[in-house]
């Protein structure tokens, strides 16, 4: 079936423009993370949805950043005010529940956007 | 707090050796960890994985092995093939978290026909 998909694949903005990037997981995924790749560094944790609960926002740097997920669907990543360090790759995965039996079901990744703050 | 020391950063190996990256973590409530991999300007799949219930793994030329008391891992890859060149990340669950992965600074591993 069709796999995680992310727009835009590409996006430059001017310092202090807000931005959207869109992920759409997985059908039947119930679980959607974000996470930050900068160049030569590992995925950072950004922002957790499962289901209906609460989110795990713990990941977002700062109060610039804000994540929805509508319909337990589709997710906006939503960077506000963006500054040079916003640069980099955002990448979202989906995965069905872990559980206590299985934590941590294999996550899925998109494509990523790469976001260029100049 | 969680942490994933990765090594090394860069590998580079002939066509038909082995290859060796190892992890060690800090967080002993960790029972999960995947490998990915990342070929260019790709996005991030999964190879393989291991749970703490278990002390290796193996998938054809893969394999990761487990030591829980001294907190590492490791990704062998074996007979390597040109193809096999891409970004390596190991990762942890944080804290035993069903859904939260902390992820190593990756390993470039490049294999000369």
């Amino acid at each position: 079936g069709a796999g995680v998909s992310q727009s835009p694949s590409n996006k430059v903005t001017e310092k202090g423009k807000d931005v959207e990037l869109r992920c759409d997981p997985i059908s039947g995924h119930t679980a959607l993370y974000w996470y930050r790749q900068s160049l030569g560094q590992g995925l950072e944790f950004l922002i957790y949805f499962q289901g209906n609960s609460a989110p795990d926002k713990s990941g977002l740097p700062s109060d610039r950043f804000s994540a929805e997920r509508t319909g337990g669907s589709v997710s906006t990543l939503t960077i506000q005010r963006t500054q040079q360090e916003d640069s980099a790759v955002y990448l979202c995965a989906s995965s069905r529940p872990g559980t206590s039996g299985r934590p941590v079901d294999t996550q899925y990744f998109g494509p990523g956007t790469r976001l260029t703050v100049l | 707090g969680e942490n994933v020391e990765q090594h090394p950063s860069t590998l580079s190996v002939q066509e038909g050796d082995s290859a060796v990256i190892k992890c060690t973590y800090s967080d002993s409530a960790s029972n999960y960890f995947p490998w990915y991999k990342q070929e260019l300007g790709k996005r991030p799949q999964l190879i393989i994985d291991i749970r703490s219930n278990v002390g290796e793994k193996k998938d054809q030329r893969i394999a990761v092995t487990l030591n829980k008391t001294a907190k590492h891992f490791s990704l062998h890859i074996t007979e390597t093939q040109p193809e096999d060149s891409a970004v390596y990340f190991c990762a942890q669950n944080s804290g035993g978290s069903n859904y939260k992965l902390t992820f190593g600074k990756g390993t470039l591993l490049t294999v000369n026909p």
